[in-house]
């Protein structure tokens, strides 16, 4: 069974940055593209980036509000994707889900970490 | 930059009955090489994450009862849950992938409730 489990959500300061993880059980993370997903406090779904396969060179693709301030990286020794966010301000409070895509399905998802920015 | 469009933001169906909801694209949606639509659907439960329910706008992920269906092309879809159970109470997503530039977008969510 495949299973995602996303990580190092909190609290964090205006100005500031925290790294999530994605973690898999199940499935091979550089074989797959992942994607990252957020989720302000009740609203809707919004793309936030991916990473494609270790074999495809991993190239990375972000939402084009987000680029230059989140990076997505891999470390495919622990089967894990992060995704580095820099510069944060209070609209990128949300739960933020990572999930696996197929042929543009994101089919696999974690049940997401949140991160709360505040002073 | 392409916009998912739902209708309605919200419905209220009492329990049997059917529920439509739509999704329109700004754009055309993409279509694969084998002529699949890049048009899914997704189930939102409260405090869970999304899950699954249909993809390529029609093919029902394994698992999803068989009243769960989608149907469209083109920019406009549906999703029609033919028979409302309890356990049908949540948020209900479109979403479309594009290529050039990649991105994956989201329509902004209908809300299912029981009358």
């Amino acid at each position: 069974e495949v299973q995602l489990v996303e990580s190092g959500g909190g609290l964090v300061k205006p100005g500031g940055s925290l790294r999530l993880s994605c973690a898999a059980s199940g499935l091979t993370l550089s074989n797959a593209w992942t994607n990252w997903v957020r989720q302000a406090p009740g609203k809707g779904l919004e793309w936030v980036g991916r990473i494609t396969r270790t074999s495809e060179g991993a190239p990375t693709d972000y939402a084009a509000p987000l680029k230059g301030r989140f990076t997505i990286s891999r470390d495919d020794s622990k089967n894990t994707v992060y995704l580095q966010m820099n510069s944060l301000t209070t609209d990128d409070t949300a739960v933020y889900f990572c999930n696996t895509e197929s042929y543009s399905v994101l089919s696999n998802w974690g049940q997401g970490t949140l991160v709360t920015v505040s002073s | 930059d392409i916009v998912m469009t739902q209708s309605p933001d919200s419905l209220a169906v009492s329990l049997g009955e059917r529920a439509t909801i739509n999704c329109k694209s700004s754009q055309s949606v993409l279509k694969s090489s084998n002529d699949k639509t890049f048009l899914n659907w997704y189930q939102q439960r409260p405090g869970q994450p999304p899950k699954l329910l249909i993809s390529w706008a029609s093919t029902r992920n394994s698992g999803v009862p068989d009243r769960f269906s989608g149907s469209g092309s083109g920019t406009d879809f549906t999703l029609t849950i033919s028979s409302l159970q309890a356990e049908d109470v949540a948020i209900y997503y479109c979403h479309q992938y594009s290529k050039s530039p990649p991105a994956h977008t989201f329509g902004g969510g209908t809300k299912v409730e029981i009358k």
